[in-house]
């Protein structure tokens, strides 16, 4: 069946640039996760959803960060003006379990941003 | 979340049992440990998780000690495509990745 899936793949922005990604996860997932992951790094929490509402925002970095999935499924991570340390893979992952005990998430390929 | 010690690289034979260490002294009782991996380009991809008895899936099996301070992952059979980096989370709630260990598999 289909995975998380992401797009873009890769994005290229210059340095004070709006960017928007996309993820696409798998049907009926409850669960939604945002990950950033820093080259030779491992994923570091950004955000989690459950259904529509945004549960944890703990790992946003700043206030350009902003994530929203409105109708439960689609969601979207926006970079506003973006700075070189944006630069990373933003990862997106699901989950049919809720809450606590989400231990097994489907993670997407990721999108690769290089600010300029 | 407890802090979890992993070897940063490891080498296997093809066909022969890698077995991946991770330390977690400060493990709390409530605290599950997980084991994801990430193959090169890709995303992380759940393998196994357990609270304080051994398990075993498809893909590998987890041996946790008694005092639940440290915990093996073991790939039986390793093959090529196992060649990634596996990552031992210890936590209760979000999951918190680590360096990783970067598994090398070996022909």
């Amino acid at each position: 069946g289909a995975g998380v899936s992401q797009s873009p793949r890769y994005k290229v922005a210059k340095r004070g640039q709006d960017v928007a990604l996309r993820c696409d996860p798998i049907s009926g997932h409850v669960s939604l996760f945002w990950y950033q992951q820093a080259l030779g790094q491992g994923p570091e929490f950004l955000t989690y959803f459950q259904n529509e509402a945004q549960l944890d925002k703990s790992g946003l970095p700043s206030d350009r960060f902003f994530a929203e999935r409105p109708e439960g499924s689609v969601s979207t991570l926006k970079i506003q003006r973006t700075q070189q340390e944006d630069s990373a893979v933003y990862l997106c992952a699901s989950s049919h379990q809720t809450g606590t005990s989400v231990y097994e998430q489907y993670f997407g390929p990721g999108t690769r941003l290089t600010v300029t | 979340d407890a802090k979890t010690t992993q070897p940063p690289s490891m080498d296997c034979a093809e066909g022969r049992a890698a077995n991946l260490p991770c330390n977690h002294s400060t493990i709390s009782g409530n605290e599950y440990v997980y084991w994801y991996r990430q193959i090169h380009s890709q995303g992380p991809q759940y393998i196994i998780h357990g609270l304080k008895n051994n398990e075993t899936n498809e893909m590998a099996s987890l041996i946790i000690t008694e005092d639940r301070k440290s915990s093996t992952l073991i790939l039986p059979h390793a093959t090529l495509r196992d060649t990634a980096v596996y990552y031992c989370i210890v936590s209760s709630q979000k999951l918190v990745f680590g360096q990783g260990t970067r598994l090398t598999i070996n022909p």
